[in-house]
């Protein structure tokens, strides 16, 4: 089946820094790749859409600056946390869908998650 | 906000009983998914629903559509203390860009 990575899984840092975050799909080619963030106890929020070789779309409320998100091949889409604060501190998962025909990809798969603490 | 809502928020039962949960959604959509997803961990794809199927199985899983309603509800049979976990629902829209994850209900299964 596919799989999706990410690394690293865990990482704390200190308020100001940046953080990146990788996200691979290591069997199969994903021209889409999408990023979550989790609060605890809460739902997945849908952050951003990645799409190889081109701008990443935001959702509303999402600064764009402050996560940046590159997709520059078809197995790799980074997101970087710049200037990390506290309130930063959550649990990134990332997801990617299979390059296939057709309209719709009805299943993505996804990373096991990117656990971030800001100090 | 497209996110989907899902009740009960907890839900606590024995073991061996059956565990039901809803969920309620926005716009039109292709189909619903239901996910899994322990403690800090990533989520496990339990089931596909298509927007023109009203009911489907896979083991201890039921899971409903009535998309008059926009609700889903999805039904664990003989709960075991392992089934203890958030489960989530996801829609997906005939565009297939975004999935869009309801709130979440977590189950305690007591042995």
């Amino acid at each position: 089946g596919a799989v999706v990575s990410q690394h690293p899984s865990w990482v704390i840092c200190k308020s100001g820094t940046s953080v990146k975050i990788e996200c691979r799909s290591l069997d199969f080619q994903a021209t889409t790749m999408f990023w979550y963030r989790q609060f605890p106890k809460q739902s997945l929020m849908l952050m951003a859409t990645s799409n190889e070789g081109s701008k990443a779309t935001y959702e509303q409320g999402v600064e764009k600056d402050k996560f940046l998100i590159n997709h520059a091949s078809l197995t790799l889409s980074t997101l970087t946390v710049t200037s990390a604060h506290p309130e930063d501190s959550s649990f990134y998962i990332c997801s990617a869908r299979v390059q296939r025909g057709g309209p719709f990809q009805e299943t993505q798969y996804f990373g096991p998650g990117t656990r971030l603490l800001v100090l | 906000s497209q996110q989907g809502e899902e009740d009960p928020q907890a839900l606590s039962i024995q073991e061996g009983e059956n565990a039901t949960m809803n969920c309620s959604y926005k716009t039109s959509i292709n189909n619903l998914q239901w996910y899994r997803q322990n403690s800090g961990r990533g989520l496990v794809h339990l089931i596909l629903i298509r927007s023109n199927e009203r009911e489907k199985h896979s083991g201890r899983l039921r899971v409903t559509l009535d998309t008059s309603k926009k609700s889903s509800s999805l039904l664990i049979t003989a709960s075991r203390a392992a089934d203890t976990a958030s489960y989530f629902c996801a829609t997906v829209t005939y565009t297939g860009n975004q999935f869009y994850f309801g709130t979440g209900t977590s189950l305690t299964v007591i042995p």
